[in-house]
Protein backbone atom coordinates (compact mmCIF):
# COMPACT_ATOMS: atom_id res chain seq x y z
CA UNK A 1 0.00 0.00 0.00
CA UNK A 2 0.85 3.15 -0.45
CA UNK A 3 -0.60 5.05 1.84
CA UNK A 4 -1.62 8.69 1.29
CA UNK A 5 -0.02 10.09 -1.47
CA UNK A 6 0.50 14.10 -2.02
CA UNK A 7 1.57 15.87 -4.98
CA UNK A 8 3.64 18.10 -5.47
CA UNK A 9 6.27 17.96 -3.01
CA UNK A 10 7.02 21.84 -3.52
CA UNK A 11 5.61 24.19 -5.42
CA UNK A 12 6.30 28.26 -6.15
CA UNK A 13 3.18 30.40 -7.51
CA UNK A 14 2.91 33.74 -8.05
CA UNK A 15 0.05 35.98 -6.45
CA UNK A 16 -3.46 35.44 -8.63
CA UNK A 17 -2.31 32.22 -9.98
CA UNK A 18 -4.31 28.80 -9.42
CA UNK A 19 -3.39 25.41 -8.75
CA UNK A 20 -4.71 21.91 -7.28
CA UNK A 21 -2.90 19.86 -4.96
CA UNK A 22 -3.53 16.19 -5.14
CA UNK A 23 -4.19 13.85 -2.64
CA UNK A 24 -5.00 10.29 -2.95
CA UNK A 25 -5.21 7.31 -0.97
CA UNK A 26 -5.29 3.21 -1.14
CA UNK A 27 -6.57 2.11 2.02
CA UNK A 28 -10.09 2.55 1.07
CA UNK A 29 -10.74 5.02 3.69
CA UNK A 30 -13.86 7.23 3.70
CA UNK A 31 -12.95 10.01 5.46
CA UNK A 32 -10.44 12.44 3.67
CA UNK A 33 -9.35 16.22 4.65
CA UNK A 34 -6.70 18.84 4.32
CA UNK A 35 -4.67 20.65 6.73
CA UNK A 36 -2.54 23.47 6.48
CA UNK A 37 0.21 23.78 8.55
CA UNK A 38 1.61 26.98 10.00
CA UNK A 39 4.21 27.83 12.33
CA UNK A 40 3.35 28.24 15.92
CA UNK A 41 -0.75 27.30 14.89
CA UNK A 42 -0.39 23.98 14.52
CA UNK A 43 -2.26 22.12 11.76
CA UNK A 44 -5.97 23.82 11.17
CA UNK A 45 -8.87 22.11 9.04
CA UNK A 46 -9.27 23.59 5.65
CA UNK A 47 -11.95 21.16 3.94
CA UNK A 48 -12.80 17.60 4.70
CA UNK A 49 -15.18 14.66 2.87
CA UNK A 50 -16.75 12.23 4.39
CA UNK A 51 -17.63 10.22 1.61
CA UNK A 52 -17.59 10.48 -2.80
CA UNK A 53 -19.79 13.56 -3.44
CA UNK A 54 -19.80 14.97 0.41
CA UNK A 55 -17.22 17.70 1.13
CA UNK A 56 -17.76 20.36 4.30
CA UNK A 57 -15.22 23.52 5.14
CA UNK A 58 -13.52 23.40 8.01
CA UNK A 59 -11.64 26.12 10.03
CA UNK A 60 -9.80 28.27 7.49
CA UNK A 61 -11.62 27.58 3.75
CA UNK A 62 -11.34 30.85 2.32
CA UNK A 63 -9.96 30.67 -1.01
CA UNK A 64 -9.56 26.81 -1.22
CA UNK A 65 -12.39 24.54 -2.94
CA UNK A 66 -12.40 20.60 -2.78
CA UNK A 67 -13.98 18.02 -4.70
CA UNK A 68 -14.72 14.38 -4.08
CA UNK A 69 -15.60 12.33 -6.71
CA UNK A 70 -13.74 9.40 -5.78
CA UNK A 71 -13.31 8.03 -2.44
CA UNK A 72 -9.30 7.80 -4.01
CA UNK A 73 -8.80 11.40 -4.91
CA UNK A 74 -9.32 14.08 -2.67
CA UNK A 75 -7.83 17.07 -4.94
CA UNK A 76 -7.27 20.82 -3.03
CA UNK A 77 -7.76 23.95 -5.28
CA UNK A 78 -6.35 27.62 -4.83
CA UNK A 79 -8.46 29.75 -6.73
CA UNK A 80 -6.40 32.53 -6.62
CA UNK A 81 -3.11 32.29 -4.34
CA UNK A 82 -2.29 35.41 -2.12
CA UNK A 83 0.97 35.47 0.12
CA UNK A 84 -0.77 34.04 3.22
CA UNK A 85 -1.52 30.87 1.79
CA UNK A 86 2.14 30.04 2.03
CA UNK A 87 2.56 27.07 4.33
CA UNK A 88 2.95 23.51 4.27
CA UNK A 89 -0.13 21.10 3.36
CA UNK A 90 -1.05 18.34 4.64
CA UNK A 91 -3.40 15.40 3.36
CA UNK A 92 -5.21 13.12 5.22
CA UNK A 93 -7.51 9.92 5.36
CA UNK A 94 -9.30 7.64 7.70
CA UNK A 95 -12.13 5.15 8.23
CA UNK A 96 -15.03 7.15 9.18
CA UNK A 97 -15.32 8.60 13.06
CA UNK A 98 -12.47 9.42 15.43
CA UNK A 99 -9.89 7.36 14.40
CA UNK A 100 -6.23 7.55 13.56
CA UNK A 101 -5.82 9.36 10.69
CA UNK A 102 -2.92 9.26 8.33
CA UNK A 103 -1.41 11.85 6.66
CA UNK A 104 0.52 12.38 3.54
CA UNK A 105 4.17 13.69 2.84
CA UNK A 106 2.90 17.14 2.65
CA UNK A 107 3.17 19.62 -0.03
CA UNK A 108 5.50 23.03 0.93
CA UNK A 109 3.99 25.77 -0.99
CA UNK A 110 5.16 29.37 -1.46
CA UNK A 111 3.36 32.11 -3.02
CA UNK A 112 5.00 35.07 -3.79
CA UNK B 1 -16.01 25.87 20.52
CA UNK B 2 -12.79 23.00 20.88
CA UNK B 3 -9.62 24.18 21.73
CA UNK B 4 -6.28 22.83 22.53
CA UNK B 5 -3.37 24.59 24.58
CA UNK B 6 0.51 23.37 24.21
CA UNK B 7 2.21 25.99 26.24
CA UNK B 8 5.47 24.86 26.14
CA UNK B 9 6.54 25.94 23.21
CA UNK B 10 9.96 24.37 22.86
CA UNK B 11 11.71 22.09 25.20
CA UNK B 12 15.86 21.21 25.35
CA UNK B 13 16.72 18.04 27.16
CA UNK B 14 19.95 16.48 27.23
CA UNK B 15 19.64 12.53 26.41
CA UNK B 16 18.30 10.16 29.51
CA UNK B 17 16.49 13.21 30.74
CA UNK B 18 12.48 12.67 31.40
CA UNK B 19 10.47 15.12 29.70
CA UNK B 20 6.53 15.53 30.11
CA UNK B 21 5.14 17.53 27.10
CA UNK B 22 1.74 18.96 28.29
CA UNK B 23 -1.66 19.60 26.80
CA UNK B 24 -4.69 20.81 27.93
CA UNK B 25 -7.83 20.72 25.88
CA UNK B 26 -11.55 22.62 26.39
CA UNK B 27 -14.60 21.19 25.07
CA UNK B 28 -18.55 21.31 25.58
CA UNK B 29 -18.28 18.19 24.83
CA UNK B 30 -18.84 15.13 27.20
CA UNK B 31 -17.54 12.48 24.46
CA UNK B 32 -14.56 13.15 22.68
CA UNK B 33 -11.29 11.53 21.72
CA UNK B 34 -7.57 12.80 22.58
CA UNK B 35 -4.49 12.03 20.03
CA UNK B 36 -0.88 12.96 20.06
CA UNK B 37 0.64 13.05 16.93
CA UNK B 38 4.71 13.22 16.03
CA UNK B 39 6.57 14.95 13.58
CA UNK B 40 9.61 14.16 13.03
CA UNK B 41 12.57 16.36 11.24
CA UNK B 42 12.11 14.86 7.87
CA UNK B 43 8.27 16.43 7.94
CA UNK B 44 5.97 13.40 8.29
CA UNK B 45 3.19 13.23 10.93
CA UNK B 46 3.34 9.97 12.88
CA UNK B 47 0.27 8.61 15.04
CA UNK B 48 1.10 7.74 18.24
CA UNK B 49 -2.06 7.47 20.37
CA UNK B 50 -5.79 7.77 20.90
CA UNK B 51 -7.39 7.52 24.09
CA UNK B 52 -11.20 8.48 24.71
CA UNK B 53 -12.77 10.61 27.35
CA UNK B 54 -14.40 7.65 29.45
CA UNK B 55 -11.04 5.85 29.66
CA UNK B 56 -9.09 7.71 31.96
CA UNK B 57 -6.54 4.85 32.48
CA UNK B 58 -2.40 6.02 31.80
CA UNK B 59 -1.31 4.03 28.99
CA UNK B 60 2.62 3.15 28.95
CA UNK B 61 3.81 2.14 25.35
CA UNK B 62 8.03 1.36 25.94
CA UNK B 63 9.38 4.43 27.64
CA UNK B 64 6.27 6.54 25.97
CA UNK B 65 3.50 7.07 28.96
CA UNK B 66 0.39 9.60 28.94
CA UNK B 67 -1.58 10.34 31.85
CA UNK B 68 -5.17 11.64 31.16
CA UNK B 69 -7.01 13.70 33.88
CA UNK B 70 -10.04 14.81 32.94
CA UNK B 71 -10.79 16.63 36.11
CA UNK B 72 -7.56 19.11 34.60
CA UNK B 73 -8.76 18.79 30.89
CA UNK B 74 -5.19 17.49 30.47
CA UNK B 75 -3.45 15.01 28.34
CA UNK B 76 0.27 14.99 29.24
CA UNK B 77 2.90 12.79 26.99
CA UNK B 78 6.05 11.70 29.17
CA UNK B 79 8.81 10.24 27.69
CA UNK B 80 11.38 8.45 29.94
CA UNK B 81 15.11 8.15 29.12
CA UNK B 82 15.06 10.46 26.14
CA UNK B 83 17.09 9.77 23.17
CA UNK B 84 18.34 12.05 20.14
CA UNK B 85 15.60 10.53 17.86
CA UNK B 86 13.05 11.36 20.54
CA UNK B 87 13.86 15.12 18.56
CA UNK B 88 10.49 16.54 16.73
CA UNK B 89 7.20 17.81 17.16
CA UNK B 90 4.99 16.78 19.54
CA UNK B 91 0.86 17.45 18.60
CA UNK B 92 -2.07 16.91 20.96
CA UNK B 93 -5.33 17.24 18.97
CA UNK B 94 -8.95 17.08 20.03
CA UNK B 95 -11.58 15.40 18.16
CA UNK B 96 -15.46 15.10 18.32
CA UNK B 97 -16.86 11.77 19.18
CA UNK B 98 -19.39 11.64 16.01
CA UNK B 99 -18.89 8.55 14.30
CA UNK B 100 -21.30 10.09 11.44
CA UNK B 101 -18.81 13.39 10.11
CA UNK B 102 -16.03 11.61 10.53
CA UNK B 103 -12.86 12.79 12.32
CA UNK B 104 -12.25 16.69 12.39
CA UNK B 105 -8.98 17.07 14.40
CA UNK B 106 -8.31 20.47 16.50
CA UNK B 107 -4.54 20.54 16.84
CA UNK B 108 -2.48 22.59 19.38
CA UNK B 109 0.24 24.70 18.24
CA UNK B 110 2.56 21.88 19.21
CA UNK B 111 5.76 21.58 21.23
CA UNK B 112 9.35 21.25 19.51
CA UNK B 113 11.09 18.89 21.61
CA UNK B 114 15.23 18.75 21.45
CA UNK B 115 17.45 16.14 22.82
CA UNK B 116 20.44 16.77 22.93
CA UNK B 117 23.70 13.79 23.14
Amino acid sequence: NAGVTQTPKFQVLKTGQSMTLQCAQDMNHEYMSWYRQDPGMGLRLIHYSVGAGITDQGEVPNGYNVSRSTTEDFPLRLLSAAPSQTSVYFCASSRTGPNEQFFGPGTRLTVL
Amino acid sequence: AQKVTQAQTEISVVEKEDVTLDCVYETRDTTYYLFWYKQPPSGELVFLIRRNSFDEQNEISGRYSWNFQKSTSSFNFTITASQVVDSAVYFCALSEANMEYGNKLVFGAGTILRVKS
